[in-house]
């Protein structure tokens, strides 16, 4: 596609749902990043692709967030038992190489738990 | 830890130069990156110094000292669809972006 996609645009669960989020990165891109922003803040880094690989785990914020990628491209952030802090926008950035100066963003995934 | 520090928020007059400052802390980077974002929309790319000094891309010129630990985002010419919020961004080990909290920009007619 032209451009990073991301689905749902939106999301609303209740405490305690399990939620997937997904990323289509730019065809090609081989490394791809998952970023959350909570209202108002800057964007929190949360795990790093390389191809299908996460060399970088660490911004993940606790056992309940996981996510992957398959065939080096879509990748899937999921939240199990999902909590009120949580809520979130999510935003998926993607670039050719990992070194490049710029990452491409998608428009996120608002993520509301009530 | 890594560490951003900019204003929160900066209003300027349409036409006018405003400059929008960014400190950090780090053992480390690669490169300090500044993206703007509109309200509900994805951040974009701006401007990204590798190295000390200068680097002008049309109405955007940003700025870096590693020395001194600061940088900057020089907006000239201001135009109202300036109005957005700025992330300053460090660029750490995985290439993963550190950013800042943000300075929101209102610009002025």
């Amino acid at each position: 596609g032209a451009g990073v996609s991301q689905s749902p645009s939106n999301k609303v669960t209740e405490k305690g749902k399990d939620v997937e989020l997904r990323c289509d990165p730019i065809s090609g891109h081989t490394a791809l990043y998952w970023y959350r922003q909570s209202l108002g803040q800057g964007l929190e880094f949360l795990i790093y692709f390389q191809g299908n690989s996460a060399p970088d785990k660490s911004g993940l914020p606790s056992d309940r967030f996981s996510a992957e990628r398959t065939g080096g491209s879509v990748s899937t952030l999921t939240i199990q038992r999902t909590q009120q802090e949580d809520s979130a926008v999510y935003l998926c950035a993607s670039s050719f190489l990992a070194g490049e100066e710029t990452q491409y963003f998608g428009p996120g995934t608002r993520l509301l738990v009530l | 830890g890594q560490s951003l520090e900019q204003p929160s928020e900066v209003t300027a007059v349409e036409g006018a130069i405003v400059q929008i400052n960014c400190t950090y802390q780090t053992s480390g980077f690669y490169g300090l990156s500044w993206y703007q974002q509109h309200d509900g929309g994805a951040p974009t790319f701006l401007s990204y110094n590798a190295l000390d000094g200068l680097e002008e891309t049309g109405r955007f010129s940003s700025f870096l000292s590693r020395s001194d630990s600061y940088g900057y985002l020089l907006l000239q010419e201001l135009q109202m669809k300036d109005s957005a919020s700025y992330f300053c961004a460090l660029k750490g080990s995985s290439y993963k972006l550190i950013f800042g909290s943000g300075t929101r920009l209102l610009v002025r007619p």
